[in-house]
């Protein structure tokens, strides 16, 4: 049973289009919710680390935000190009421990 | 750094064989995950270790799973006997901490393992 959940499981941008999609977490006991991309054949890369309320961060065209007190967390994408096709976790840190979604399986086509 | 490092990248094998993984974490990372990706349950916690100590087995699904960290540079996974529902993709990852606001786990390769 996943206490996180990622929607869409799946979705599909045109090059170029931005887009975005979510990550749900308890709002209790929150430590820390992490964000990686995981392409097919390759391990899960670190994107970012989030701690605290309101939180923005950015690296190139993807950003992230999060949201404690209603537990979600936002990633988007700005001008979608064909190398973010990937898979993206969020995983929620409880008592030191991680706990994954399911992903959202991005598919860029040019 | 090399990164984690893992082997064999894919094991295939037949049902009752025993199957060990390894693992070599980033020089320098106190803390070491086992990691099983299934279609059904995505990716869940096996164990993880602490300066080669095992803090959190819970996620070991059942006896026939055993994991040991003779020292800080090598672990393994071992599986006895194999069973088909254990073909999965086993990862291995290692940090700095226990996922605190800077503590990223990093991911080896995976170990595809396919028990026929």
């Amino acid at each position: 049973i996943l206490n996180v959940e990622q929607s869409p499981q799946s979705l599909h941008v045109q090059e170029g289009d931005s887009t975005n999609f979510t990550c749900s977490f308890p709002s209790s006991n929150f430590y820390a919710l992490h964000w990686y991309r995981w392409e097919t054949a390759k391990s899960p890369e670190a994107l970012f680390v989030m701690t605290l309320n309101g939180d923005e961060k950015k690296k190139g065209r993807i950003s992230a935000t999060l949201n404690t007190k209603e537990g979600y967390s936002y990633l988007y994408i700005k001008g979608s190009q064909p190398e973010d096709s990937a898979t993206y976790l969020c995983a929620f840190n409880s008592w030191g421990k991680l706990q994954f979604g399911a992903g959202t399986q991005v598919v860029v086509t040019p | 750094d090399a990164g984690v490092i893992q082997s064999p990248r894919h094991e295939v094998t037949e049902m009752g064989q025993e199957v060990t993984l390894r693992c070599k974490p980033i020089s320098g990372h106190d803390y070491l995950f086992w990691y099983r990706q299934t279609m059904m349950r995505g990716l869940e916690l096996l164990i993880y270790f602490n300066n080669n100590v095992p803090i959190d087995d819970s996620g070991m699904p059942e006896d026939r799973f055993s994991a040991k960290m003779p020292n800080a540079s090598f672990s393994t996974l071992k599986i006895q006997p194999s069973e088909p529902r254990d073909s999965a993709v086993y990862f291995c990852a290692s940090s700095t901490g226990l996922a605190g606001d800077t503590d990223t786990q990093y991911f080896g390769p995976g170990t595809r393992l396919t028990v026929l």
